[in-house]
């Protein structure tokens, strides 16, 4: 069965510390992975996807992710932090193509203080 | 960037009644588009399948007679919760697939409140 585990529900940071999230996938043949975010009161937003090719994806407000297929990990990473950066953060899986819906972790609640 | 546009923002409804969120995708055209429930702090869990022109796809578990789904044209999505209780009560989020990329564009969500 498909599946997308994020390990941390609940991160509190300091500005100006560094970010990982982790987020581990079980998923059958060619997978796409996704990182959104959602601002309190606001839609989810992409910030960075997984397709094919260089493993090291950037996205956008200096997020980036590494995709480590041996591990089946799709962490992000953010070296240092800012106060707006303060929502849920989720990633998610799907079959290669994009015909699929997305499966998505539980997602991860970051809380940053000033 | 692309916009995915939900209607209504929040609903509250009677035991018994039915309610319609419309999912419109204002700057492509899609094909597909799909249809979330989000539990209080949990995760989006994928309802259906929606394509233009054809049935919807719905996953395991989820009732295709409760939750009706009509995709008439190539921007607009409904989703009809039939004889809403209770237990529908629920956050219902949708998205656009984008034909350029397959990225899914989603809506800010529906809140529905059954009493």
């Amino acid at each position: 069965a498909q599946s997308v585990s994020q390990h941390n529900h609940h991160v509190i940071l300091s500005e100006a510390a560094s970010l990982e999230l982790g987020c581990n996938y079980s998923y059958g043949g060619t997978v796409n992975l996704f990182w959104y975010v959602q601002y309190p009161g606001q839609h989810l937003q992409l910030l960075l996807k997984y397709f094919s090719g260089d493993p090291l994806v950037k996205g956008i407000k200096g997020f980036e992710a590494e995709f480590i297929k041996s591990k089946f990990s799709f962490n992000l990473r953010k070296p240092s932090v800012q106060w707006s950066d303060t929502a849920e953060y989720f990633c998610a899986a799907g079959s290669g193509g994009g015909a699929d819906g997305l499966t998505f972790g539980k997602g991860t609640h970051l809380i940053i203080q000033p | 960037g692309a916009v995915v546009s939900q209607h209504p923002s929040w609903v509250i409804c009677k035991s018994g009644t039915s309610v319609k969120i419309e999912c419109r995708s204002l700057d492509f055209q899609a094909t597909t588009m799909f249809w979330y429930r989000q539990f209080p702090k949990q995760s989006l869990m994928l309802m259906a399948t929606s394509n233009e022109g054809s049935k919807a796809t719905y996953e395991q578990g989820v009732e295709k007679d409760k939750f009706l789904i009509n995709h008439a044209s190539l921007t607009l999505s409904t989703l009809t919760v039939t004889s809403a209780h209770p237990e529908d009560s629920s956050f219902y989020i949708c998205s656009a697939r984008s034909p350029a990329g397959g990225i899914q564009y989603f809506g800010a969500g529906t809140r529905l409140s059954v009493l």
